[in-house]
């Protein structure tokens, strides 16, 4: 049980377009889903908090125009990098978490390199 | 300032030597602490929940332990198979989002 998928697990893509990721939870209802940036050899940086059916909630420093997020059902969250650029290279991770449950449940990761 | 310290930042190991990571944090109120596995270019396993001082958990090799200032994540007798890096993150009461605070984590290596 408690599995997240996240597609693609990795994309190159030309510096100026726009990436779409997306995040599934595949056998529960995911009411609270969050957005992480891993760097190498670091450790998780949270970039947004989206609850099901609400605006994304962004930290500190986050772009929202160009990280745009979208939890329009409880199985399905986005994150979009629009405009991306070569410093948007980066390693990212969604979770999900259900109602009456503290845990966060991870997905994959996503690798992106923006040439 | 709600805060977590893992120690040490990497750990090398022989196989089946037992060994213990540390997890100390400073919350305003602890709702839960977490431990999760990470692997290269993955995204972090859960592991365990804990929420009061005094309870342990155990899977297989581990075992973690809380009390009011610190978690332990022990292993015993590890395999190589056990190298990973391991999480920790708290949260905290009173946070509607129920976001998590993590620590830098422990590098574990396990040498057959």
């Amino acid at each position: 049980g408690a599995v997240v998928s996240q597609h693609p697990s990795w994309v190159i893509c030309k510096s100026g377009t726009s990436v779409k990721i997306e995040c599934r939870s595949l056998d529960f209802q995911a009411t609270t889903m969050f957005w992480y940036r891993q760097f190498p050899k670091q450790s998780l940086m949270l970039m947004a908090t989206s609850n099901e059916g609400s605006k994304a909630t962004y930290e500190q420093g986050v772009e929202k125009d160009k990280f745009l997020i979208n939890h329009a059902s409880l199985t399905l969250s986005t994150l979009t990098v629009t405009s991306a650029h070569p410093e948007d290279s980066s390693f990212y991770i969604c979770s999900a978490k259900s109602s009456g449950h503290n845990e966060q449940f991870f997905g994959p990761g996503t690798r992106l390199t923006v040439l | 300032e709600d805060q977590v310290t893992q120690s040490p930042e990497a750990l090398r190991l022989q196989e089946g030597e037992s060994s213990s990571l540390n997890c100390s944090y400073t919350v305003s109120g602890l709702r839960g602490l977490f431990w999760y596995r990470q692997d290269p270019g993955k995204g972090p396993e859960f592991l365990f929940t804990l929420y009061s001082a005094g309870e342990e958990k155990e899977k297989e090799r581990l075992k973690a332990t809380l009390t009011k200032k610190e978690s332990f994540l022990h292993i015993t007798a590890p395999k190589p198979e056990d190298s990973a890096t391991y999480l920790c993150a708290v949260q905290a009461l009173g946070d509607s989002n129920y976001q998590l605070i993590w620590g830098a984590g422990t590098k574990l290596i396990i040498k057959p």
